[in-house]
This record gives C-alpha cells, sequence and structure tokens, in this order.
C-alpha cells in the first residue's frame, strides 16, 4: 500500500496563476481532508470530504476550491494563486468506522511570487 | 476559545536520555487527544490516540498520558534515538470529532 500520495512535492507559482493539487488514497477510505501547514501556526483545515461527491468548507476555505469525484482521489485547487497561499499542504485520510487517525500524505510545498 | 499549547516550544537532549513533552488544552466538548510525530519535510505520523476514559497508553518506547480533569496531558519519550529527533504535535478533536484543534508542537533535537 502507498498509502497517501501528493502531486506533486514542489511547485513555484506566479501570482495569479492557477493550478491543481491532487491527493490519491489506496486504503479505501471515506474521509479525506486537505490541511495548510505555516511556520508558527498549527495545522489549518482548508477543505475535507466525508465521502464521493461531497466536500465542506474548513477553517480557511477562501481562495481554494475541492472535488471528490472518485472515493480515492481529492483534489485542491488554486484559481488564482496569491502570496498569501505561500504554504506546505496536507491531506489526510480516515476511516472513522475503523479509528480516529488520519494518515497524511508527504506534503507539496508551494510557493506564490 | 479552543486552544491547545505545547511546552517547551524546543529541546535538546543527548541520545539514550529520556524527556517528557507537554500539552495543555482548553477544548469543548472534548472528544479525544492525539500525539503526532513530524519528521523534517514529512507528513504528521499518528503515535497515540487517547479518549476521555484513557490516562495512558503507550506506543513501542513513547507513553501518552492523559489528565482530563486538569486538561493536561504529556508525552515520555524513553532511552531517546536519534531518529527522534522531530517535531511532537498535541492535538485535541473536539465535538463530533471532525474539529481538530492542532497545538505548535515541541522540536526535539536527539544529540549523539
Amino acid at each position: 500500500n502507498a498509502g497517501v500520495t501528493q502531486t506533486p512535492k514542489f511547485r513555484v507559482l506566479k501570482t495569479g496563476q492557477s493550478m491543481t493539487l491532487l491527493c490519491a488514497q489506496d486504503m479505501n477510505h471515506e474521509y479525506m481532508y486537505w490541511y495548510r501547514q505555516d511556520p508558527g501556526m498549527g495545522l489549518r483545515l482548508i477543505h475535507y470530504s466525508v465521502g464521493e461527491g461531497t466536500t465542506a468548507k474548513g477553517e480557511v476555505p477562501d481562495g481554494y476550491n475541492v472535488s471528490r469525484l472518485k472515493k480515492q482521489n481529492f483534489l485542491l485547487g488554486l484559481e488564482s494563486a496569491a502570496p498569501s497561499q505561500t504554504s506546505v499542504y496536507f491531506c489526510a485520510s480516515s476511516d472513522p468506522t475503523i479509528s480516529y487517525e488520519q494518515y497524511f500524505g508527504p506534503g507539496t510545498r508551494l510557493t506564490v511570487t | 476559545k479552543n486552544q491547545v499549547e505545547q511546552s517547551p516550544q524546543s529541546l535538546i537532549i543527548l541520545e539514550g536520555k529520556n524527556c517528557t513533552l507537554q500539552c495543555n488544552y482548553t477544548v469543548s466538548p472534548f472528544s479525544n487527544l492525539r500525539w503526532y510525530k513530524q519528521d523534517t519535510g514529512r507528513g504528521p505520523v499518528s503515535l497515540t490516540i487517547m479518549t476521555f476514559s484513557e490516562n495512558t497508553k503507550s506506543n513501542g518506547r513513547y507513553t501518552a498520558t492523559l489528565d482530563a480533569d486538569t486538561k493536561q496531558s504529556s508525552l515520555h519519550i524513553t532511552a531517546s534515538q536519534l531518529s527522534d529527533s522531530a517535531s511532537y504535535i498535541c492535538v485535541v478533536a473536539a465535538g463530533n470529532n471532525r474539529k481538530l484543534i492542532w497545538g505548535l508542537g515541541t522540536s526535539l533535537a536527539v544529540n549523539p
């Protein structure tokens, strides 16, 4: 099992450009999450999904959109990148019927100039 | 306001020594408390998860304690190894378990 994978690992964008971060999990988990991690702050939840075809806003959803067309994939989109979106982005998945544990991907380091 | 505070902010110990990291929280309603280990450049990895009724839980050389009355938790690392160098993050889940309150972490460096 690869667990949770994220693509790409690194990316540099110019202000106003768009991009999509891909998260994939092979554990058949229902729940998936997108977080961002910034220096001096705890992880913050951007959006999450409790199943295929569903999405919901987290703490800091502005400037981001998500889609969960397939159970194993969760996409995070930035339509018009801003320097404030420079961060490390983590995807996670969980199966709440088994445990509370969330499994994290390796992260995507995004820099917006 | 829901908060999780960790101390110390950073810690340096010698290989083979023990150490204890602290976590104080003000989260309501409490669901569970988790400790994660995050290596530099990697995603967090779960070490322990404790519910209200559990006051001690071990995972190898890691032992977490929870005092729900005083709203404190600790993570004790026994016989530290160089690979223990990482950030240790305390996370408290509130209510329906979808709202996680993350601490800022304790950065641990284990030196030879």
